[in-house]
């Protein structure tokens, strides 16, 4: 089934540890996503990819990072966790087309504690 | 500083009644508007989407009304039904660049 696979669906992490989500997606897309989901705040771009190899920071990007080094897998890596990193973690791509709609992966869990 | 605002965080309608879904913007320069809907425990979906030089777009169930001078755009689901329960979202974007998300609007479908 085509679309975006996370993982994993939930975490709970130690803080101080260091934590890699992982997004692949195989409808060639180029253009990729990560968002945090806060209540009350929606969707808050962490970090993105407009193709392979590049990369671009989001509205919230301080704590994590990113890379791009195929068209599939975009994966986001908290190199130190803290707890105001707990969220619900969304990845997504978009074929860039105009007016085009993104596609989401079902999302990752995360709690630091 | 919220380029895309959806004000009311809840809404509640009876089942068979019509749902309507408010966002106002504040960039002039958006020339594409989106409304996903989410489900809990999944990723959001897309619903429908409006291009700035409409002011309708209607898929079944579902349309959406661009008010470009009132820099306002709603969604009406005609008629309710339970599955609709869900968070709705409304996003913009300018030349297809990043989409600007809302803070969402959670509707409650009452039987």
């Amino acid at each position: 089934i085509a679309g975006i696979t996370q993982a994993p669906t939930s975490q709970i992490l130690a803080a101080g540890r260091r934590m890699t989500l992982r997004c692949t997606q195989d409808m060639r897309h180029n253009a990729m996503y990560w968002y945090r989901q806060d209540l009350g705040l929606g969707l808050r771009l962490i970090h993105y990819s407009n193709t392979a190899g590049t990369t671009g920071k989001g509205e919230v990007p301080d704590g994590y990072s990113v890379s791009r080094a195929n068209t599939d897998d975009f994966p986001l890596t908290l190199a130190s966790a803290v707890p105001s990193q707990t969220s619900v973690y969304f990845c997504a791509s978009s074929d860039s087309k105009a007016g085009g709609g993104y596609t989401f992966g079902s999302g990752t869990r995360l709690t630091v504690v | 500083d919220q380029q895309v605002k959806q004000n009311s965080p809840s809404l509640s309608v009876q089942e068979g009644r019509i749902s309507i879904l408010n966002c106002d913007y504040t960039n002039s320069m958006f020339d594409y508007f989106l409304w996903y809907k989410k489900y809990p425990a999944e990723g959001p979906t897309f619903l429908i989407s409006i291009s700035s030089i409409k002011d309708k777009n209607e898929d079944g169930r579902f349309t959406v009304f661009l008010n470009k001078s009132a820099k306002h755009l709603s969604l009406h689901i005609v008629p309710s039904q339970p599955g609709d329960s869900a968070v709705y979202f409304c996003a913009a974007s300018v030349s297809n660049y990043q989409l600007i998300w809302g803070a969402g609007t959670k509707l409650i479908i009452k039987p």
